[in-house]
């Protein structure tokens, strides 16, 4: 079984659409992130969640909202897509408190053309 | 959390110990150093982390100066799988890596 399993993988879309990508992790942690991978390989954090609640919310535009039904699953919904946005997000999980490692999935590469 | 600095890029033979040096040297009493690394085209692998002694796992060792401005992660025997980019993060105790934004890694290139 997928620790931390994306969906989809590729993204094709059009600038000005709404998409979203799921995440959805089975191992049973409280926290759940959101990465974004630009062109130059930076691996920038977005979003983390803990039992369903924001607690990091980086300088990210408010076309992205992140939502997370239940501490398995966090979603990014992203809307009015530009052409900046074409990156590999990838969604990652772990435990809040102590010195433990985080989770990531394969990645969803999003193609703004 | 605190910055680091790796080399951009390290080549290794084969079967021989890779080691790859990370500065921190603003890195503050309560965090740790972390490792993970990035194999093409998928996502990013935990390695090893530590605070203030030396680590080692089944994939790594971590040494850690006493000073803790610097650590080193030795891959003891790389394999050409092991070719990857390689991230060295600090991060504090209570929040993990899995808050922290990577840097610009080092990538290792293991050769024949």
């Amino acid at each position: 079984d997928t620790a931390v399993s994306q969906t989809p993988k590729y993204l094709v879309t059009q600038m000005g659409n709404d998409k979203s990508i799921k995440c959805e992790q089975n191992l049973g942690h409280d926290t759940m992130y959101w990465y974004k991978q630009d062109s130059k390989k930076f691996l920038k954090i977005m979003f983390s969640y803990n039992n369903k609640e924001l607690i990091i919310n980086e300088t990210v535009p408010n076309r992205f909202s992140p939502k997370s039904p239940d501490k398995a699953h966090l979603n990014l919904h992203i809307n009015s897509l530009e052409l900046g946005d074409s990156a590999v997000y990838f969604c990652a999980s772990s435990q809040l408190a102590g010195d433990t490692e985080a989770f990531f999935g394969q990645g969803t590469r999003l193609t703004v053309v | 959390d605190a910055k680091t600095t790796q080399p951009p890029s390290m080549d290794c033979a084969e079967g021989r110990a890779a080691n790859l040096p990370c500065n921190h040297s603003t890195i503050s009493g309560n965090e740790y150093v972390y490792w993970y690394r990035q194999i093409h085209s998928q996502g990013p692998q935990y390695i090893i982390h530590g605070l203030k002694n030396n680590e080692t796992n089944e994939m790594a060792s971590l040494i850690i100066t006493e000073d803790r401005k610097s650590s080193t992660l030795i891959l003891p025997h790389a394999t050409l799988r092991d070719t990857a980019v390689y991230y060295c993060i600090v991060s504090w105790a209570n929040t993990n890596a899995g808050k922290s934004t990577f840097g610009d890694g080092t990538t290792l290139t293991v050769k024949p």
